[in-house]
């Protein structure tokens, strides 16, 4: 999980209330993603920062909202209009230099368990 | 969308014997990444396969691309309880800036 770091590592939360999970790495990586992982399933991404003040939609951004203010911090809110938040929530960065970040490993905190009831 | 599909979902075999995962995926490609997620943990990269590549070596893996059947495979030889995990591709499309992944494969080594 080396140079990312998430928190915490569980997370419960009441149903209507938003809540906001931190990813920061210390790699010096242009790009950060955050996806959402449900039991037995791979990896859907929500959204994704390229280069620091601009971000993309992933495949399941509704409900979601991320800032990207520092290179090495990418925060990631759920808010009460995400209809089945709880879920193990991943955050990873890559380097972007000289081209797409995605041709580049990506590097992967250790995860959110968020539970909502 | 979703792009890599593994298969099996699930493998179970004994210490020393080899492991082979396969991973099929739809659009042109730039590249083609395993990652391994030991359980409740985050995704650890292990190889990364270019679309001009056809086969790549990493101490005990072995993965292999064939572009012309839009398939991958990573062996795993003489495997080790330590390897239990489940395993994942990514793919990079060449139009897009961005990893999709397939939905894992579990692989259980019994001692």
């Amino acid at each position: 999980d080396g140079g990312i770091t998430q928190s915490p590592k569980y997370l419960f939360r009441k149903e209507g209330q938003n809540v906001t999970l931190s990813c920061e790495q210390n790699l010096n990586h242009d790009a950060m993603y955050w996806y959402r992982q449900d039991p037995g399933q791979g990896l859907r991404l929500i959204y994704y920062s390229q280069i620091v003040n601009d971000f993309q939609k992933g495949d399941i951004a509704e409900g979601y909202s991320v800032s990207r203010e520092k290179k090495e911090s990418f925060p990631l809110t759920v808010t009460s209009a995400q209809k089945n938040p709880t879920a193990f929530y991943l955050c990873a960065s890559s380097p972007g230099t000289g081209g797409f970040p995605s041709s580049y490993e990506q590097y992967f905190g250790p995860g959110t368990r968020l539970t909502v009831t | 969308s979703q792009q890599g599909e593994e298969d099996p979902q699930a493998l179970s075999i004994q210490e020393g014997e080899n492991a082979t995962m396969n991973c099929s995926y739809k659009t042109s490609i730039n590249n083609l990444q395993w990652y391994r997620q030991n359980s409740g943990r985050g995704l650890v990269h292990l190889i990364l396969i270019r679309s001009n590549e056809r086969e790549k070596h990493s101490g005990r893996l072995r993965v292999t691309l064939d572009t012309s059947k839009k398939s991958s495979s990573l062996l795993i030889t003489a495997s080790r309880a330590a390897d239990t995990a489940s395993y994942f591709c990514a793919t990079r499309e060449t139009s897009g800036s961005r990893l999709t992944f397939g939905e894992g494969t579990q692989l259980t080594v019994n001692p």
